[in-house]
């Protein structure tokens, strides 16, 4: 069964444009969560999205966006880039959206702002 | 509110010397702990986790952690530690009520010395 993919891996955007980040989770995975990770701040919950519908939601501001496709597929978007957004995305796949599924990672997108 | 807290940053470790990788929770209710293993570049993989039962649990790779309430720790441990278990480890809390989310640790840098 593959893993979750994550495209692209390496990204190098200059503040102020948006960026589009693509997450596949594995087959039959229902749920896609998002993390990001900067040497700072750790890893912090970004937003969770169950069939298609936001579930949960992390302390981000409002230019931090995603959704879910009817594949599960999930794009995060984020828009007006900031120095301070370059971190390693992590998205993470699980059957449902109880915490009793386990959840797999992705290997990340590395995003860096210029 | 949940929140972990890794008190130590970084640990060297002899390769076949015992490991221990402290963990302390804040959750009021019955918390769903997890421990997973961050290789440089690569995502987050699942050692073992934690939601009630036994106390001990065993995870993969020979790890184990014990829960203990009334520590509201849940400490990784290793009698005996390989080189290639050099990575970051990071705790994590969970709860029902939050969906998939997983409030993270600062995590742990393990070094293995020869």
């Amino acid at each position: 069964k593959a893993g979750v993919t994550q495209t692209p891996r390496y990204l190098i955007k200059t503040r102020g444009q948006q960026v589009t980040l693509s997450c596949s989770p594995i087959s039959g995975h229902r749920s896609v969560s998002w993390y990001q990770q900067t040497p700072g701040q750790g890893l912090q919950f970004l937003f969770e999205y169950f069939s298609e519908t936001q579930r949960n939601k992390g302390n981000f501001p409002g230019r931090f966006s995603g959704r879910q496709f009817s594949n599960s597929r999930s794009e995060m978007n984020v828009s007006t880039l900031e120095l301070g957004d370059s971190a390693l995305y992590l998205c993470a796949s699980s059957l449902g959206d109880r915490i009793s599924y386990e959840q797999y990672f992705g290997p990340g997108t590395r995003l860096t702002v210029t | 509110a949940q929140s972990v807290t890794q008190p130590d940053i970084h640990i060297t470790v002899s390769e076949g010397a015992s490991l221990e990788l402290r963990c302390n929770y804040s959750y009021g209710a019955t918390p769903y702990l997890f421990w997973y293993v961050q290789s440089p570049g690569q995502g987050l993989q699942l050692l073992l986790k934690y939601f009630s039962g036994d106390t001990l649990v065993q995870g993969i790779k020979g790890f184990e952690a014990e829960f203990k309430r009334s520590q509201s720790s849940f400490n990784l441990r290793k009698p005996s530690v390989h080189w290639s278990d050099a990575a970051e480890y990071f705790c994590a809390v969970g709860a029902r009520e939050y969906g998939n989310k997983l409030v993270f640790g600062a995590g742990t840098i393990l070094r293995v010395k020869s």
